[in-house]
């Protein structure tokens, strides 16, 4: 049974740091064709890609964003890391972690649950 | 970066059917592969059509999903509505370097 389960800080200040962990079972990120996505979605908007690691531990960033993040895997604590750096309220927003089974480019096939983050001084 | 254009919203009886667009701002919607999601509130998404075409287990098959090259979109059809369908419903494909997901739209079964 595969699951992912996304965790952090619910509140974060404008200009911090954050940093969301996805922790998840019922695979391995050392299989080939492995992958863990970060993907958000503002309130009441649409959908956007982050960031992807793969089992190969290539890295793969959203254009509009590649200078802020960051993302990382512990293979042995089934955990991938992403952090975006100097947020801002306009970054509000709930934040999924998800699998690719097939390799960048295939689709997502599971999801975490999403955990909101607000940006607020 | 391209970009994937949706309708922002269709409504539809029960039963009737209703056709969903997702139109590229550049580069071949043939190139790369078209996914479907629909995501019902307070939900995370859920995949009901994938490689343009392809419907996953547990999936009716009253969704079907196809790709147009001359209007460089790919659609997502939902015939015999059901009001569970009511969601919203966001394409997504990729090049080389980004995932892209569609403007989102949301279906309503009146």
């Amino acid at each position: 049974q595969v699951t992912l389960r996304e965790s952090g800080p619910a509140l974060v200040k404008p200009t911090q740091t954050l940093t969301l962990t996805c922790t998840f079972s019922g695979f391995s990120l050392s299989t080939s064709g492995m992958c863990v996505s970060w993907i958000r979605q503002p309130p009441g908007k649409a959908l956007e890609w982050l960031a992807l690691i793969d089992w190969d531990d290539d890295k793969y960033y959203s254009t509009s964003l590649k200078t802020r993040l960051t993302i990382s895997k512990d293979t042995s604590k089934n955990q991938v890391v992403l952090t975006m750096t100097n947020m801002d309220p306009v970054d509000t927003a709930t934040y999924y972690c998800a699998r690719i089974q097939g390799g960048y480019g295939d689709p997502f096939d599971y999801w975490g649950q999403g955990t909101l983050v607000t940006v607020s001084s | 970066n391209f970009m994937l254009t949706q309708p922002h919203s269709v409504s539809e009886s029960p039963g009737k059917t209703v056709t969903i667009s997702c139109t590229r701002s550049s580069g071949s919607i043939a190139s790369n592969y078209v996914q479907w999601y629909q995501q019902r509130p307070g939900s995370a998404p859920t995949t009901v059509i994938y490689e343009d075409n392809q419907r996953p287990s547990g999936v009716p098959d009253r969704f079907s999903g196809s790709i147009d090259s001359s209007s460089n979109s790919a659609s997502l059809t939902i015939s015999g509505l059901k009001t569970e369908d009511e969601a919203d419903y966001y394409c997504q494909s990729y090049d080389s370097s980004n995932y892209v997901f569609g403007t989102g739209t949301k279906v309503t079964v009146l």
